[in-house]
Parts: C-alpha cells; structure tokens; sequence
C-alpha cells in the first residue's frame, strides 16, 4: 500500500542548534505536504513542494524535494523555543479524491 | 485558506453509546472531506474519505458500519462512531482540501469510559 516513512521519531536539541526531518515514499509522489501541529492542536499546513528537486524556503526552515519525487526533507536552522512540535510530512499519490498519506512525525523538543 | 468547523472539540461517552462528530465547510464548498484518527504521540491515520452525496470510501482496517461516514450536503460531513468502546478512545480530525492543500477542523477528542 501506500507509505510514507519519516525519521527520526523524537529529536531533542539546544537552542541555536540545528533539526533535520526525513521523509520517504515508496512510490512516486504527486507532491508532498509539510505540517506543524503543536501539543494539543492540529496540524497547520506549512508547504507543498510538486516540482523535483524543489527546495523552498521559509525564513529558517529550508524544504527540499527528491529528484525522484519520492523523498523530502525538512531543515530548521538554529532553532528556538517556537519551533516545538511535531512536524509532519504528508504525501499525496496521484489518482483518487487527493487524500494525504501521513509519516508518523517527527516530534521536536527544543531545550533553552 | 479554507475554514473547517469541527464539532464537538471534545466529548466523552458511555461505552456502548453513539457519538457524531461534525465538520462544516464554512466558507468553501467540499465535495471531499477526509476523515483521520490520531492515537496520543501518533500520526495521523487516514480512516476514510467522505464524498458529497455517495458513500464514503473507508481505508483498509476501518470498519465502514461502526464509523458512519455521512456527507449530504457540500457544507457538512459527519462521523458517526456507533458502538464505542473505550478502545475508539482517539483524537478524530477532519479536513479538507482546497486544491491540493489541506485545511483541517480543530478535531475531536473523543474518551469512551
């Protein structure tokens, strides 16, 4: 079926000290989807990359997209406290109604 | 972006008992809503995509008579979670999408005892 994997699962860092995220899709995407949701929450909508090799960029945080459309990664420099959360990489497969297919998340604890 | 109403934020019920959760399409006409349930410290599982007017197409491993999925208008889709028990006890959120991008309700906690 259609997977999207994502790594690490936790990852704790210092203050000022840089976060990297990874997704993987075992087939093809159409896109795919970055999503914050903070304790409590829901998941907000960060970016959407569709071109290969697309690397977007807001402020801090740097998105890049696989060549083959089948992985993608999230890039935070020097984080801060705000940038607690779980962050989600959602992938969408072409055919259907467009539905997202989660990775399991990767939740950032940022320490002062 | 689109705003998606969710309804109830949270509710807890009885096991055994019914529970509908709502979402509404408030300034955006979905054809399509999504359906997911999140486990705590889990990732969003994708149960079901609900379409405006036919049936709900269910996920694998999702039982299609114990989560009713009722889409009949473009404005409203609910989930119907019949029979709880306390193992249904999950955060339920909905989304939609407006053109390729997600907008999500603020979900439901749902705690059966």
């Amino acid at each position: 079926g259609q997977q999207v994997m994502q790594i690490p699962q936790y990852q704790h860092v210092q203050e000022g000290e840089d976060f990297t995220t990874y997704c993987n899709s075992s087939t093809t995407l159409s896109n795919i989807q970055w999503y914050k949701q903070r304790p409590g929450g829901h998941p907000v909508f960060l970016i959407q990359l569709v071109k290969s090799g697309e690397v977007k960029k807001q402020k801090r945080l740097t998105f890049q997209f696989g060549e083959a459309k089948k992985n993608s990664s999230l890039h935070i420099t020097a984080t801060q406290t705000t940038d607690v959360g779980t962050y989600f990489c959602a992938g969408m497969f072409s055919g259907g109604y467009n539905k997202l297919i989660f990775g399991a998340g990767t939740r950032l604890a940022v320490h002062p | 972006g689109a705003v998606v109403s969710q309804h109830p934020s949270w509710v807890i019920c009885k096991s055994g008992t019914s529970v509908k959760i709502e979402c509404r399409s408030l300034d955006f006409q979905a054809t399509t809503m999504f359906w997911y349930r999140q486990f705590p410290k889990q990732s969003l599982m994708l149960m079901a995509t609900s379409n405006e007017g036919s049936k709900a197409t269910y996920e694998q491993g999702v039982e299609k008579d114990k989560f009713l999925i009722n889409h009949a208008s473009l404005t409203l889709s609910t989930l119907t979670v019949t029979s709880a028990h306390p193992e249904d006890s999950s955060f339920y959120i909905c989304s939609e999408n407006m053109g390729t991008e997600a907008f999500f309700g603020q979900g439901t906690r749902l705690t059966v005892v």
